[in-house]
């Protein structure tokens, strides 16, 4: 069975600084999808950015970027130029491509901004 | 277009007591899933709904639990009797037809359950 593994329950960063996220999973399958999804405070669970497993090239999405290592099964979440209404839960997430398209979530990370 | 949309947004009950939460997806969303994170811990699946037929429900705990989608529209999830083990944060989510995996699934704000 799959398993995806958050190591930092909290992190903190300045305004305006990078931070890193790490994720990292377990799977015997070649083929899958990989999820950073982010949940501010009472609101919404957004997609951030998603990854393919078969692609090589690190997805980016702004100031959104990952470090997808395949090998190592390891999919980090850097935020550069962090905002303050970046401060949420930060959720990794695996997705099998069988038949039932459930997510696979990591316990989160929560972000703190410094002002 | 609206979103997807969980009512109520927290339930406070006692145990033994039953609870419905529901869920409307975006409209023209055949897939429909329900998952649930327990204070501090990772979300887990419960279950998926593919217009109103359920596709996989490997996640439900238990027989205490029980979702509907009804004409493949919204969907409940209720619980009875409720104990205190089944607090937590209950997500739905959904997405479009099912032949394109890589759609994205789009979620609610959740509905907070408290059992005391």
């Amino acid at each position: 069975a799959q398993t995806v593994t958050q190591s930092q329950p909290e992190m903190s960063v300045q305004e305006a600084e990078t931070v890193t996220l790490s994720c990292t999973y377990d799977t015997s399958e070649s083929d899958y999808y990989l999820f950073w999804y982010k949940q501010p405070p009472s609101r919404q669970m957004i997609l951030v950015i998603r990854q393919e497993a078969y692609k090589q090239q690190n997805a980016t999405e702004n100031r959104f970027s990952v470090n997808f290592q395949k090998a190592a099964k390891s999919f980090s979440l850097k935020i550069s130029d962090s905002q303050l209404g970046d401060a949420a839960m930060y959720f990794c997430a695996y997705r099998s491509p069988d038949s039932n398209y459930q997510l696979i979530w990591g316990a989160g990370t929560k972000l703190i901004i410094k002002p | 277009e609206a979103g997807v949309t969980q009512f109520p947004s927290h339930s406070v009950i006692e145990k033994g007591q039953t609870v419905t939460l529901r869920c409307d997806p975006i409209s023209g969303h055949d897939n429909l899933y329900w998952y649930r994170r327990v204070m501090g811990k990772e979300i887990k699946f419960l279950l998926h709904f593919v217009k109103e037929s359920k596709q996989d429900e490997s996640g439900m705990p238990n027989n205490r639990f029980l979702a509907e989608r009804t004409g493949g529209t919204y969907s409940t999830l209720k619980v009875q009797p409720a104990e205190l083990e089944d607090s937590g944060v209950y997500f739905c989510a959904s997405s479009q037809d099912r032949q394109g995996w890589t759609y994205e699934q789009y979620f609610g704000p959740g509905t907070r359950l408290t059992v005391t």
